[in-house]
């Protein structure tokens, strides 16, 4: 079962807007990572924020934690057509004395010109 | 740097055939991983190495095998092939073994995409 659940499965805006997407998870974590993945490409990561963080920017992306909620938010503001992809949550869990990442089913985000 | 290879880049096997599927990294990290990836799945993860010398399975490995040949490499191999197992198979790896720490980021190869008949 995956552990992070991404909101909404896709999303199409207008180049200029902002773009939000959801992820929730379910057991405790360590942290939160957020990746990107364009059509045919490998994914590629983003930003990671830690469980005693709440906020974190990264040019003109902002994630949000809310650890009592179990949910991350991951905003990308003035998108551009270059933002196109899917956007991928991921928690680490750990199993066997080794943390591994459990990914989300991701948002299909679609910006255009 | 190349960063984490993946070959062959496109597959198509019939039932029944076997391959392996070959991931290098030249990033001295020594963790790697292997997944799928389904329309609509997400990524699942099939086996992992948190250092050379050791294997584990993840969330789907049956019908795989994997071998950690040494720090650099780490291969998946199907030994039956069965359509279920057509997917995008990605390769990736990590710096810290994650025991006990927090988790660093992943580094993914680029992907083979594979198709049974």
């Amino acid at each position: 079962s995956q552990q992070g659940e991404e909101d909404p499965q896709a999303l199409s805006i207008q180049e200029g807007e902002n773009a939000t997407m959801n992820c929730s998870y379910k057991t405790s974590i360590n942290n939160l990572q957020w990746y990107r993945q364009n059509s045919g490409r490998g994914l590629v990561h983003l930003i990671l924020i830690r469980s005693n963080e709440r906020e974190k920017h990264s040019g003109r992306l902002r994630v949000t934690l809310d650890t009592s909620k179990k949910s991350s938010s991951l905003l990308i503001t003035a998108s551009r057509a270059a933002d196109t992809a899917s956007y991928f949550c991921a928690t680490d869990a750990l199993s066997g004395g080794y943390n591994k990442l459990i990914f989300g089913a991701g948002t299909r985000l679609a910006v255009h010109p | 740097n190349a960063g984490v290879t993946q070959t062959p880049k496109f597959q198509v096997l019939k039932t029944g055939q076997s391959m392996t599927l070959q991931c290098a990294q030249d990033m001295n990290h020594n963790s790697m991983y292997w997944y799928r990836q389904d329309p609509g799945m997400g990524l699942r993860l099939i086996y992992y190495s948190a250092s050379e010398g050791t294997t584990d399975k993840g969330e789907v490995p049956n019908g795989y095998n994997v071998s950690r040949l040494n720090k650099r490499e780490f291969s998946l191999r199907l030994e039956s092939a069965a359509p279920s197992q057509t997917s995008v198979y990605f390769c990736a790896t990590t710096g810290n073994t994650g025991r006990r720490g927090a988790y660093n980021e992943q580094f993914f190869g680029p992907g083979t995409r594979l198709t049974v008949l």
